[in-house]
């Protein structure tokens, strides 16, 4: 099974910060990596897809890359809407595995 | 707009057996796989595994292969899972998940299994 390491577990960030997370692949999995946001109580949203594309309706402060087998998401400004929990998923082969989440808060 | 409305809470004791159910609406059902996540309780996500729409073959992860079974109802586009003989570890919530060429793009909101005697 592909292993994806994520780091860091938590994160403690102030407004307009610039914030990134990122995961670490076991293996290739080219650009088959998503990232979710989800807050409590509430199902994961789509943010970006295919490592570096952005989904319908996220704002543009989210933005995603890859260098090898390192994928990175990064808030380029907090805003207090994007505390949650984040999530790295591959999708490159079976089982998908996620990333074990960065719980991001304000500081 | 797209939507995947699942069934409500349920509380079930040991050994019983629950089927959540996730309606699509808004989009070709067959058009897209569904994909099954669970999450217990202060937990991470886990994939379970996913069945195709077209065929309704299941395909499971390992950890899934014994006590869980996917199924459609395609008229109704309607996707199932059901767990069987639960026990204490299968308190979770579970979500449905649409798929297309590898990206789960819409969730269902949830249906939350509580195991208890």
């Amino acid at each position: 099974d592909i292993q994806m390491t994520q780091s860091p577990a938590s994160l403690s960030a102030s407004l307009e910060e610039i914030v990134t997370i990122t995961c670490q692949a076991s293996q290739d999995i080219g650009n088959w990596l998503a990232w979710y946001q989800q807050k409590p109580g509430k199902s994961p949203q789509l943010l970006i897809y295919g490592a570096t594309s952005l989904a319908d309706g996220v704002p543009s402060r989210f933005s995603g890359s890859r260098s090898g087998t390192q994928y990175s998401l990064k808030i380029s400004r907090l805003q207090v809407e994007d505390i949650g929990i984040y999530y790295c998923l591959q999708a490159y082969s079976a089982p998908y595995t996620f990333g074990a989440g960065t719980k991001l808060e304000l500081k | 707009q797209i939507q995947l409305v699942q069934s409500g809470p349920e509380l079930k004791k040991p050994g019983e057996s629950v089927k959540i159910s996730c309606k699509a609406s808004g989009y070709t059902f067959t058009d897209y796989a569904m994909n099954w996540v669970k999450q217990a309780p202060g937990n991470g996500l886990k994939w379970m595994g996913w069945i195709n729409t077209q065929t309704g073959k299941p395909t499971y992860a390992d950890d899934f292969k014994q006590r869980f079974v996917f199924s459609l109802e395609t008229s109704a586009s309607t996707a199932y899972l059901q767990i069987n003989n639960l026990n204490i570890e299968d308190t979770a919530t579970y979500f449905c998940t649409r798929e297309e060429v590898e990206v789960m793009d819409a969730w269902g909101q949830g249906a939350s299994v509580t195991v208890s005697s």
